[in-house]
């Protein structure tokens, strides 16, 4: 089956340290993304690619890094920067269009 | 600046009743719409779209309404179900959104319980 999965499920930082979340589709989409879910507040836009080895900030990026060393993956790397990760972290892809399908989702908590 | 807004955090109905979650938007230029299903701790599901130039899509027990002189859309769910019991965010895509080929700016959500 097609899809996007996202591990883990829930993650765990400790103060100063970075993390990786990630994001792999079987959908043969160009087009990835991050988005940040936060209680009460709709998705927000922290990184999007078009294309391999290339992607741009969205709304957000601070705090954030990511890589697009192949078309199938995108990972989202939480720096320590980020003083506020505590959050539900969301990977999409597209096509051409505009409809986003989207992952599972990582729940980032802060020890 | 919120561009897409969801007044309603929150609407509870009766099974087999009627749901109408509403949607409000400010830019104009905004060329397509959509409505996401989201189940807590999963990712959203898409639901149903329609584009600038129609007034009315529908999906089975989904339609979904725009009135572009009153930049509004609303979806209408019926009859309602327990299972659709879920958060509803409202989309609209940008098509004038940097480089991206893909711009959606998401409303803040509107969780529905339907009761049994």
């Amino acid at each position: 089956d097609g899809g996007i999965t996202q591990s883990p499920k829930y993650l765990f930082r400790k103060e100063g340290q970075n993390v990786t979340l990630s994001c792999e589709q079987n959908l043969n989409h160009d087009a990835m993304y991050w988005y940040r879910q936060d209680p009460g507040q709709g998705l927000r836009l922290i990184y999007y690619s078009q294309i391999v080895n290339d992607f741009q900030k969205g709304d957000i990026a601070e705090g954030y890094s990511v890589s697009r060393e192949k078309k199938e993956s995108f990972p989202l790397t939480v720096t320590s920067a980020q003083k506020n990760p505590t959050a539900f972290y969301l990977c999409a892809s597209s096509a051409s269009g505009e409809k986003l399908f989207f992952g599972s989702g990582t729940q980032l908590s802060v020890l | 600046d919120q561009q897409v807004k969801q007044n309603s955090p929150s609407l509870s109905v009766q099974e087999g009743r009627i749901s109408i979650l509403n949607c409000d938007y400010t830019n104009s230029m905004f060329d397509y719409f959509l409505w996401y299903k989201k189940y807590p701790a999963e990712g959203p599901t898409f639901l149903i779209s329609i584009s600038s130039i129609k007034d009315k899509n529908e999906d089975g027990r989904f339609t979904v309404f725009l009135n572009k002189s009153a930049k509004h859309l609303s979806l209408h769910i019926v009859p309602s179900q327990p299972g659709d019991s879920a958060v509803y965010f409202c989309a609209a895509h940008n098509p004038n959104y940097g480089g991206a080929t893909n711009k959606l700016i998401f409303g803040t959500g509107t969780l529905l319980a339907v009761q049994p």
